[in-house]
């Protein structure tokens, strides 16, 4: 079975000042992970991914995230947080040819960015 | 990428009655999945859709209250039948591409019954 924990419930954050969301996970076999955003009234939008390579991978609105492989960790960070990321965020994992090929998201974790 | 169509975007529902969400794709997809959100909260899989076969659901969900088609690669109803206010949610599809792709989401469907 595969598992995503996201331990934060709420993130909260001063404007400018970096920001991270952690992650974890349990699967067997080699992950994909994601990240996703969801704003208010709003469907989930894609931020970033890791599917193999280099760990840590860029995402959009200035978003990375770094694969760690020993923690089995998957943490969202940005260096310079904005009001505008205030939202609640999704880690989701998924292992090809398993799980039916569905992806196991975590419970979200709502970022609040402060002015 | 694939963009997801989905309405309505909200409904205000009698309870007894049942709504039908529909969710179209701009590009074939294999899968396709219904999930149900409380605001604020992590998502739940309802059930998997694939073109051709009848959808998969997950424990707790059944046909009968949550009937499912697809009639092709591109399009997805579901039907929330006999509702009452515990089925106030918000419904969300989404498809998966393949191996190493992102899941797409509609805009999800606020649906309130009274």
């Amino acid at each position: 079975a595969q598992s995503v924990a996201q331990p934060e419930d709420q993130v909260n954050v001063a404007e400018g000042n970096p920001l991270t969301v952690k992650c974890t996970y349990s699967v067997s076999g080699n992950p994909y992970l994601f990240w996703y955003v969801q704003y208010p009234n709003r469907g989930l939008q894609f931020l970033l991914k890791y599917i193999t390579g280099d760990n840590l991978v860029k995402g959009s609105y200035g978003f990375e995230a770094e694969f760690n492989k020993s923690q089995t960790s998957f943490h969202l960070k940005k260096p310079s947080a904005l009001v505008s990321d205030s939202a609640l965020y999704f880690c989701a994992v998924r292992v090809p040819n398993t799980n039916a090929g569905k992806s196991t998201f975590g419970d979200g974790t709502t970022l609040t960015v402060k002015p | 990428s694939a963009v997801i169509s989905q309405k309505p975007s909200r409904d205000i529902c009698q309870r007894g009655t049942s709504l039908t969400i529909q969710c179209q794709v701009d590009s074939q997809v294999t899968m396709m999945f219904w999930y149900r959100q409380q605001p604020g909260q992590s998502l739940t899989l309802i059930a998997t859709a694939n073109q051709g076969s009848e959808a998969t659901y997950e424990s707790g969900f059944v046909i009968d209250k949550f009937p499912i088609s697809r009639p092709n690669l591109t399009f997805s109803t579901l039907t929330v039948s006999n509702m009452s206010p515990e089925d106030s949610s918000i419904y969300l599809c989404s498809v998966e591409g393949g191996a190493g792709t992102e899941a797409f989401f509609g805009q999800g469907t606020r649906l309130t019954v009274v």
